[in-house]
């Protein structure tokens, strides 16, 4: 079975800010990774995915996650936030092959404040 | 560009009655999800469904929940006596063949009074 945890449930930040949002996950099989943003009364958007290659994964919205299989992590990052970034992001794993239900985290409620 | 739809955005209903939930995934998609969200909690599976039958459940989707693609466009979720835990935001979500993202609809908010 695979596991995802979000260590952190809220990050507040300032606007143009560094952010980190870290995930890690847990499975006896391969995974594919995934990363979505909830905005207020929204559904989920995909904000970026590892399936394979380069470890460095670069998404929408200026966001970036880098897969670390040793460390079993998918931090997901962002070199400057806005105030649009305000949202609910969830990791969320695949076990590659199958049907794939998507297994999500907690969640990160990221508050950016002027 | 093309999305997934739900209907209605929101469902009020009272404990026991049923209620369907209704969505219209990408037209070119073959698999299809329901997950729902209680409120302040995680995204859960429910379902999947691949060629006309479901190819995963969880543990929630217990006798009371049931799927359906009526027809070349639709994708149901029943769910015959809705009890007061049932309450959440119920997303559909689809994919095409191969490896690749799943696309969410907006969601379902089902509350059971």
């Amino acid at each position: 079975a695979q596991s995802v945890t979000q260590l952190d449930s809220q990050v507040p930040v300032f606007e143009e800010a560094p952010v980190e949002l870290r995930c890690n996950y847990s499975s006896s099989v391969s995974v594919y990774l995934f990363w979505y943003v909830q905005y207020p009364n929204q559904g989920l958007q995909l904000l970026l995915k590892y399936l394979s290659g380069s470890t460095l994964v670069k998404g929408i919205n200026g966001f970036e996650a880098e897969f670390n299989k040793s460390q079993t992590s998918f931090h997901l990052r962002k070199p400057s936030v806005h105030i649009s970034d305000t949202a609910e992001y969830f990791c969320a794993v695949i076990r590659s092959g199958g049907y794939n239900k998507l297994i999500f985290g907690a969640g990160t409620r990221l508050a950016v404040h002027p | 560009e093309p999305e997934v739809t739900q209907t209605p955005s929101h469902q009020v209903t009272q404990m026991g009655q049923e209620v369907i939930l209704r969505c219209v995934p990408i037209s070119n998609h073959l698999y299809f999800y329901w997950y729902r969200q209680i409120l302040g909690q995680k995204v859960e599976f429910l379902v999947s469904f691949y060629n006309n039958e479901i190819s995963e459940k969880s543990e929630i989707f217990d006798d009371q929940f049931s799927v359906e693609r009526p027809d070349g466009s639709n994708f149901t979720l029943k769910i015959r006596s809705t009890k007061l835990e049932d309450s959440a935001m119920y997303f559909c979500a689809s994919r095409e063949q191969g490896v690749g993202e799943q696309y969410f609809g907006p969601g379902t908010r089902l509350t059971v009074t």
